[in-house]
């Protein structure tokens, strides 16, 4: 089955400065990724995706690259500010499958430091 | 999301007693998810269901049991037989092949 690694586990950083999370995946037949970001006690929130179709998508702040190669995908969140702070998860999965079940890695705590 | 409805917030369990969490969702999506999250930790998947009156086991089954007589409903029930049963469960639903899953609320679960 697929196995999706993530680091760091945390990562502190000055508000304005760039966060950036790295996720690592074994099963290249893989096409899915998102990313989630959960807030304390709280439901995961879809914040982007990508598809194995292209290398990169952003959306305002926020851009995920996807190395279908080397098998891993990132998450750059650029001018960070505070209500970033969260724990983020990267997620992989295979489309159009019986299961499209997503495998998540273990979570990046993301502080922003005022 | 508002259309994943999770009940109830928080539930506590006794020993050798089963408990039920639900897991109602409003946006006619077809397959709809279990997970578990552990303190520090991601999600594990406990059950899938894509179609009414059909489910299958994810990687941590083993304790727990579903049904899905209803598109809309997907309850999950912690058995007895699950040891450690005190973590966070989260329900998702989503349409179809390619679309994201969205979450619930999530029931925290915790043993008296």
């Amino acid at each position: 089955g697929e196995n999706v690694e993530q680091h760091p586990s945390t990562l502190s950083v000055q508000e304005g400065d760039s966060a950036v999370i790295k996720c690592t995946y074994s099963d290249s037949a893989s096409n899915y990724f998102p990313w989630y970001k959960q807030e304390l006690g709280k439901r995961p929130q879809l914040i982007i995706d990508i598809r194995s179709n292209v290398g990169e998508k952003k959306d305002q702040r926020i851009a995920v690259t996807l190395n279908k190669t080397a098998k891993h995908f990132s998450l750059h969140i650029t001018e960070t500010q505070p209500e970033d702070s969260a724990v983020y998860f990267c997620a992989a999965s295979l489309q159009d499958t019986g299961r499209r079940a997503l495998t998540f890695g273990s979570g990046t705590r993301l502080q922003v430091q005022p | 999301d508002g259309g994943i409805t999770q009940s109830p917030k928080y539930l506590f369990r006794k020993e050798g007693q089963n408990v039920t969490l639900s897991c109602e969702q409003n946006l006619n999506h077809d397959a709809m998810y279990w997970y578990r999250q552990d303190p520090g930790q991601g999600l594990r998947l406990i059950y899938y269901s894509q179609i009414v009156n059909d489910f299958q086991k994810g990687d941590i089954a083993e304790g727990y049991s579903v049904s899905r007589e209803k598109k809309e409903s997907f309850p999950l029930t912690v058995t007895s037989a699950q040891k450690n049963p005190t973590a966070f469960y989260l329900c998702a639903s989503k349409q179809g092949s390619g679309q994201p899953q969205h979450f619930g609320d999530g029931t925290r679960l915790s043993i008296l």
